[in-house]
């Protein structure tokens, strides 16, 4: 019974580099989330999936592209990191409705 | 625009306080509001209130909705060094299907 599996947990890039982190949620869930920590700001979304085959920003979109790539597995692409990409990455998952989330064990990502 | 509002921001008790913690909110569409325990990883769920008035418990933990002012409180009583964490407050609803988290309080129980 896994829930939310999130790789890799660390990441160093540098400036200019791109990389994809992976999710993936064995609980049935219809809506997957990509979140970002930072201090001080508590968890920001950035992108969003309501359903397989959907994907919608939230709040703070800009650098990251998303796929939805079956009912099971939501990525996060970065094309171009930049060092105010810095952070910790959640996944996340829910049932939907009132459901509330499930979260993965976060990606802690650094660009230099 | 949606908002989730928390404070205090930063606590610090003596073991064997009680503490109250709180959560204010502007949201569309509300339908439910959730707190989390974060310590070094995810945040693990505690709570989801639906109801005005109705207290949700779980051991020295506790917490109620009050739709009508927006709000929520969380409640620890006889705090323990373990319940040093970041709290979160969350809010189901908003002009699309998403939840919208506070920036978190974050507990010091010192010894």
């Amino acid at each position: 019974n896994a829930g939310v599996t999130q790789t890799p947990k660390f990441q160093v890039l540098k400036t200019g580099q791109s990389m994809t982190l992976q999710c993936a949620q064995d609980m049935n869930h219809n809506s997957m989330y990509w979140y970002r920590q930072d201090p001080g700001m508590g968890l920001r979304l950035i992108y969003y999936s309501a359903s397989e085959g959907t994907t919608d920003k939230g709040e703070v979109p800009n650098g990251y592209n998303v796929s939805r790539l079956n009912k099971r597995e939501f990525s996060l692409r970065l094309e171009s990191a930049a060092p105010s990409q810095t952070s910790v990455y959640f996944c996340a998952s829910r049932t939907g409705g009132d459901g509330g989330y499930t979260f993965g064990s976060g990606t802690r990502l650094t660009v230099v | 625009e949606d908002k989730v509002v928390q404070s205090p921001l930063s606590l610090v008790v003596h073991e064997g306080d009680t503490v109250t913690l709180n959560c204010s909110y502007e949201v569309t569409n509300f339908r439910s509001l959730l707190w989390y325990k974060q310590e070094k990883k995810a945040p693990t769920f505690l709570f989801m209130l639906t109801s005005s008035g109705i207290e949700k418990k779980s051991g020295r933990l506790s917490s109620i909705l009050d739709k009508k002012e927006l709000s929520s409180i969380l409640n620890i009583t006889a705090t323990q060094t373990g319940d040093s964490a970041i709290y979160l407050c969350a809010v189901v609803g908003g002009s699309y299907d998403k939840v919208i988290f506070g920036p978190g309080t974050s507990l010091s129980v010192i010894p």
